[in-house]
């Protein structure tokens, strides 16, 4: 079956802190992997995707995540977190052009 | 610029009445269009795939004849909720896949009470 995990459902970071959110996935064939952050009662914008070719991908906004297959992991991460930071944040998988599989999210809280 | 336009943004209305949700893909032609519902503190889930000029593909355990969707150009998707009750509220998202099919876009969602 396809999915999406992750496992955090709230974290609260201090201003200035690295943060990394953990995603794993279930999906039959090469997943196209996705981030995207969603502000209080608005859409989503995407911060980074992985299709092929170098499992470390950079976003922006500063964030990048690991792709590492044997783990079917999708981390993202930032070394310093800033206060806008705060929102949630949904990864997602994919085969392109078609649906997308979300997880169920993780809240960023972030404490001056 | 924003790729893909929603409208409205907030609507309230009365149990058993009708809402119409619009989505539009403001910088290319769109043959496939995705909604998605979102309930409170949940994540997305896909209701169904809106395909121009044809009917729309809906996930199971969704009622298409309560969720109407109609794609009748290429650049517009309709959702419409169908005497709409309470448990209808929640957060509607439609989504189109750009150009180069590497990067999918999102309205800015729909937030619906049903009072």
């Amino acid at each position: 079956a396809q999915s999406v995990t992750q496992p955090d459902i709230h974290i609260t970071v201090s201003e200035g802190a690295s943060l990394e959110l953990r995603c794993n996935y279930s999906y039959g064939a090469t997943p196209y992997l996705f981030w995207y952050v969603q502000s209080p009662g608005q859409g989503l914008q995407l911060l980074l995707k992985y299709f092929s070719g170098d499992t470390l991908v950079q976003g922006i906004k500063g964030f990048e995540a690991e792709f590492k297959r044997s783990q079917s992991s999708f981390n993202l991460r930032k070394p310093s977190v800033h206060w806008s930071d705060a929102a949630e944040y949904f990864c997602a998988v994919g085969a392109g052009a078609d649906k997308l599989i979300f997880g169920t999210g993780t809240r960023l809280q972030v404490f001056p | 610029g924003a790729v893909v336009s929603q409208h409205p943004s907030r609507v309230i209305c009365k149990s058993g009445t009708s809402v119409k949700i619009e989505c539009r893909s403001l910088d290319f032609q769109a043959t496939t269009m995705f909604w998605y519902r979102q309930f409170p503190k949940k994540s997305l889930m896909l209701m169904a795939t809106s395909n121009e000029g044809s009917k729309a593909t809906y996930e199971q355990g969704v009622e298409k004849d309560k969720f109407l969707i109609n794609h009748a150009s290429l650049t517009l998707s309709t959702l419409t909720v169908t005497s709409a009750h309470p448990e209808d509220s929640s957060f509607y998202i439609c989504s189109v896949w750009g150009r180069s099919n590497t990067e999918a876009f999102f309205g800015q969602g729909t937030r619906l009470t049903v009072v």
